[in-house]
């Protein structure tokens, strides 16, 4: 069974910085494209960033190009998000998603259940 | 990356069919043809029913259809169940090597 389990939400102040993971199972990771997308709130789907299955590309939204840093480990089976200089705008739940085998940014299947950041001091 | 444009909520009977729409620009939906759609109930992750404009993922009933018309895409639902009531979300590849979502439609089924 494909699983996929993010971590490392959690409440952080304004300008901190907070590592997400995302540990995948039931595939071969490094034959998938992963991407992380974020829902504030009450809110919709916000595309954050994505990456290639060897990790050598790498693909940003605007709101957090410079600040957000995606990578992974094909060895792990993990993929991160590092974020830095966090905004209150930041909050919401991150999801990590599985793109169409190793192309990237086409459609998402699966996700994983998400995990919750809050930025607020 | 402004979001793809969808209508706030649409509402139907069982066993009627609705349409969500969802228009983009030349530069997303119009320039490919990776337009998806997603089904979220509340306090669930999204869950993927139409791929490459109309794909259907193994599993997904076939009462889900995609279709594509230039800048434009849309979802229709038809014979409508209680438990097709969710946020629907659609999604597009676009020429800055990005991906983009709709607004989000709420689905009521009355």
């Amino acid at each position: 069974e494909v699983q996929l389990l993010e971590s490392g939400g959690g409440l952080v102040q304004p300008g901190g910085s907070l590592r997400l993971s995302c540990t995948a199972s039931g595939f071969t990771f490094s034959n998938y494209a992963m991407s992380w997308v974020r829902q504030a709130p009450g809110k919709g789907l916000e595309w954050v960033s994505g990456i290639s299955g060897s990790g050598t590309s790498t693909y940003y939204a605007d709101s957090v190009r410079g600040r957000f840093t995606l990578s992974r480990d094909n060895s792990k089976n993990t993929l991160y998000l590092q974020m830095n200089s966090l905004r209150a705008e930041d909050t919401a739940r991150y999801y990590c998603a599985r793109d169409k085998h190793d192309t990237s940014l086409v459609w998402f299947d699966p996700w994983g259940q998400g995990t919750l950041v809050s930025v607020s001091s | 990356q402004s979001a793809l444009t969808q209508p706030a909520s649409v509402s139907g009977s069982p066993g009627q069919s609705i349409t969500i729409s969802c228009t983009g620009t030349s530069s997303d939906i119009g320039a490919y043809n990776y337009v998806s759609w997603y089904q979220q109930h509340p306090g669930k992750a999204p869950k993927l029913i139409i791929s490459e404009v109309s794909g259907r993922p193994s599993g997904v009933p076939d009462r889900f259809s995609g279709s594509k018309s230039g800048n434009s895409a849309s979802l229709t639902i038809s014979g409508l169940q209680a438990e097709d009531e969710a946020d629907y979300y659609c999604s597009s590849f676009t020429s800055s090597v990005t991906l983009v979502f709709g607004g989000g439609t709420k689905l009521t089924v009355l």
